[in-house]
């Protein structure tokens, strides 16, 4: 059964780098794409982007000029880099796999992790 | 852009109830609508997919339905362990989701 896991740091200043990994276990994360979400009071939640083993990132154009996603599959891992965070970058970020093997459309999330709370804040 | 605007934001309900909450869509999504449960420090499940679709091991109470802009989520007899926050999203293009239904315990 596969399980993700978000982790990093919990506590990010302004004007600093977020960065998160999702620990992918129970499969190998070829064949996938892997979303990032994050939810917070003011926005709810959020679609972030996506990756894929095969190279291909879909980012949300609100925040694509912040956002960085890469892959490491000797890891099984997937990582998230948001530049120049403020405030408003507080939230919860959650890492979930799309339902379908590598559909180039958009699909359901299934399944997603705990979710980790990053707070910025100086 | 596909705005989703849910309703309500949250609703009392007694075991045994049955529960409707509804999503609208700013233009349609075809039938890229999926439904999900969040609890507090648990991983959000995946209830229903492609509007109707019931994932595997969901119980049979959930049902999604819909069509055009208006789609809705029916918990047919609620049970102690649905409540929780409900939200629908689209995947039609850069997914979007809803604001989320809490349903609480009248």
């Amino acid at each position: 059964q596969v399980q993700l896991q978000e982790s990093g740091p919990g506590l990010v200043k302004p004007s600093e780098t977020l960065s998160l990994t999702c620990t992918v276990s129970g499969e190998s994360i070829n064949n996938h794409y892997y979303n990032w979400i994050r939810q917070s009071a003011g926005k709810g939640l959020e679609w972030i982007g996506r990756i894929s083993t095969t190279g291909r990132i879909n980012y949300n154009p609100s925040l694509k000029s912040r956002v960085i996603m890469s892959v490491d599959t000797s890891k099984n891992q997937v990582s998230l880099t948001l530049n120049s965070v403020t405030v408003a970058d507080t939230a919860v970020y959650f890492c979930a796999r799309d339902g379908i093997v590598l559909s180039g459309s958009f699909n359901w999330f299934n399944p997603w992790g705990r979710g980790t709370l990053v707070t910025v804040s100086s | 852009d596909i705005q989703m605007t849910q309703s309500p934001s949250s609703l009392s309900a007694s075991v045994g109830d049955r529960v409707t909450i509804s999503c609208r869509a700013s233009r349609s999504p075809d039938n890229y609508v999926n439904w999900y449960q969040f609890k507090p420090g648990q991983a959000p499940k995946l209830l229903i997919y492609t509007v109707s679709r019931l994932q595997s091991g969901v119980p049979s109470r959930f049902i999604g339905s819909g069509s055009g802009t208006d789609f809705t989520l029916t918990i047919d007899t609620l049970q102690p362990e649905d409540f929780a926050t409900y939200f629908c999203q689209q995947t039609y293009n850069t997914p979007t989701f809803g604001q989320g239904t809490k349903v609480e315990s009248k």
